[in-house]
């Protein structure tokens, strides 16, 4: 139980154009999913919280004019970055917290990664 | 606020070793601590997790950890290291931020298993 898909799993996009990556909670019902960003050799950094059926909370310094996360369904939540330049590449990685989730356990994506061009 | 110190940012194992990694939290309220591995080019998977239960916490793989409050420690531990176990591993805290509980992630802990 408690799996979570990310797709696509890896995309190669101009600069300039507009990505979007899908977040799924495949057999539990996600209230609260999460976006963060990893650079190579180091931690997640958290960039937004998005509860089902309202606005995303992101994180200070995250533009979220860029980074447009929609948490339209207790399963789905997308993140769309948009017009793209090369310091946005990364690794994207989802995370999802179901409704017995209170102790703060977070379900983990396997991960989008992004490059630019 | 909460918070997670991993000590030894690499940390290297004979294969068939005893495995330690370690973890130090912050907290002003009783935690709920995490350790969660990482492959290459892959997602978090939750080895285990402690919430105020049992303070030795059985996971998966053959991991497990020691919450100790007097030490503000959270180590995990592998009797016996297998190369499959070469990973990167995140030690974390849940807090609350508005309504959502939110993790805070330790810097890593990339594990190495020599043959």
């Amino acid at each position: 139980g408690a799996v979570v898909s990310q797709h696509p799993s890896w995309v190669i996009c101009k600069s300039g154009t507009s990505v979007k990556i899908e977040c799924r909670s495949l057999d539990f019902q996600a209230t609260t999913m999460f976006w963060y960003r990893q650079f190579p050799k180091q931690s997640l950094m958290l960039m937004a919280t998005s509860n089902e059926g309202s606005k995303a909370t992101y994180e200070q310094g995250v533009e979220k004019d860029k980074f447009l996360i929609n948490h339209a369904s207790l399963t789905l939540s997308t993140l769309t970055v948009t017009s793209a330049h090369p310091e946005d590449s990364s690794f994207y990685i989802c995370s999802a917290t179901g409704l017995a989730g209170g102790q703060g356990t977070q379900y983990f994506g396997p991960g989008t990664r992004l490059l630019v061009l | 606020a909460q918070s997670v110190t991993q000590l030894g940012s690499h940390v290297s194992v004979s294969e068939g070793a005893l495995v330690l990694l370690r973890c130090n939290y912050s907290s002003s309220v009783p935690p709920y601590l995490f350790w969660y591995v990482q492959y290459p080019n892959q997602g978090l998977q939750l080895l285990l997790k402690y919430t105020s239960a049992a303070t030795l916490v059985k996971g998966i793989n053959g991991f497990e950890a020691e919450f100790k409050k007097s030490e503000t420690s959270f180590h995990l531990t592998k009797p016996s290291a297998h190369m499959s176990d070469a990973a990167e591993y995140f030690c974390a805290v849940s807090r609350t931020s508005g309504s959502a509980r939110q993790l805070t992630f330790g810097s890593g802990t990339q594990l190495t298993v020599l043959p």
